[in-house]
């Protein structure tokens, strides 16, 4: 079946170490998004890209950094993540923006820790 | 500013029993509409959406969901809940002309009684 897949599920991490998230997709869709959601609360969009286009959103900190080597693959990297930034990461694809009409499809998502 | 409320945070219902989950957006035309769900640990999942022609919806899993313009709702309603159902609901808003980025609700979490 046709899907996202994020890897791993469950990343720990220290205090100001690097850490990347990865995400790959068999959809063959143009636009690959990540999302942060913290306990209880809504999906907030990090980034996302149409196709080799990165779309940063504004209140997104600059610790976090996004790379998509390719159409089926794309990593999010945190250059020194802070208790803060503890998290679900969820990367989703959707096959084009059409408006806001294309359905995302997520993956299950990574949790990361700091410690 | 678009916005979607959800003006429950949890409700409780009983295996067997109707449910309905509110939501209600603000937004200057007729946006997409979504409704997700999410199971603990996992990912977000597609029940159903709205982008025109008839105002009622179905969905997967024996959802529907009706939009009504004049009160800027798409509430989610199942006739009859099964305990797998609990989780947290999702819904969400996609700007028409816009690119990408859906805004979602606050969630609301399900919970299910024997």
């Amino acid at each position: 079946d046709a899907m996202v897949i994020q890897n791993p599920r469950y990343q720990v991490t220290q205090f100001g170490k690097p850490v990347t998230l990865s995400c790959s997709q068999t959809l063959n869709h143009n636009v690959m998004y990540w999302y942060q959601q913290k306990s209880s609360q809504a999906p907030k969009l990090l980034f996302h890209y149409y196709d080799k286009d990165f779309n940063n959103e504004a209140d997104t900190p600059d610790n976090f950094q996004s790379r998509r080597p390719n159409t089926s693959f794309c990593f999010l990297d945190i250059r020194s993540p802070g208790l803060g930034d503890a998290a679900m990461y969820l990367c989703a694809t959707s096959r084009d923006f059409t408006g806001g009409s294309s359905p995302l499809h997520f993956g299950n998502g990574t949790r990361l820790t700091v410690t | 500013a678009q916005s979607v409320t959800q003006p429950d945070i949890h409700i409780t219902v009983s295996e067997g029993a109707s449910l309905e989950l509110r939501c209600n957006y603000s937004y200057g035309a007729t946006p997409y509409l979504f409704w997700y769900v999410q199971s603990p640990g996992q990912g977000l999942q597609l029940l159903l959406k709205y982008f025109s022609g008839d105002t009622l919806v179905q969905g997967i899993k024996g959802f529907e969901a009706e939009f009504k313009r004049s009160q800027s709702s798409f509430n989610l309603r199942k006739p009859s809940v099964h305990w797998s159902d609990a989780a947290e609901y999702f819904c969400a808003v996609g700007r028409r002309g816009s690119q990408g980025n859906l805004i979602f609700g606050k969630g609301t979490k399900l919970s299910v009684k024997p």
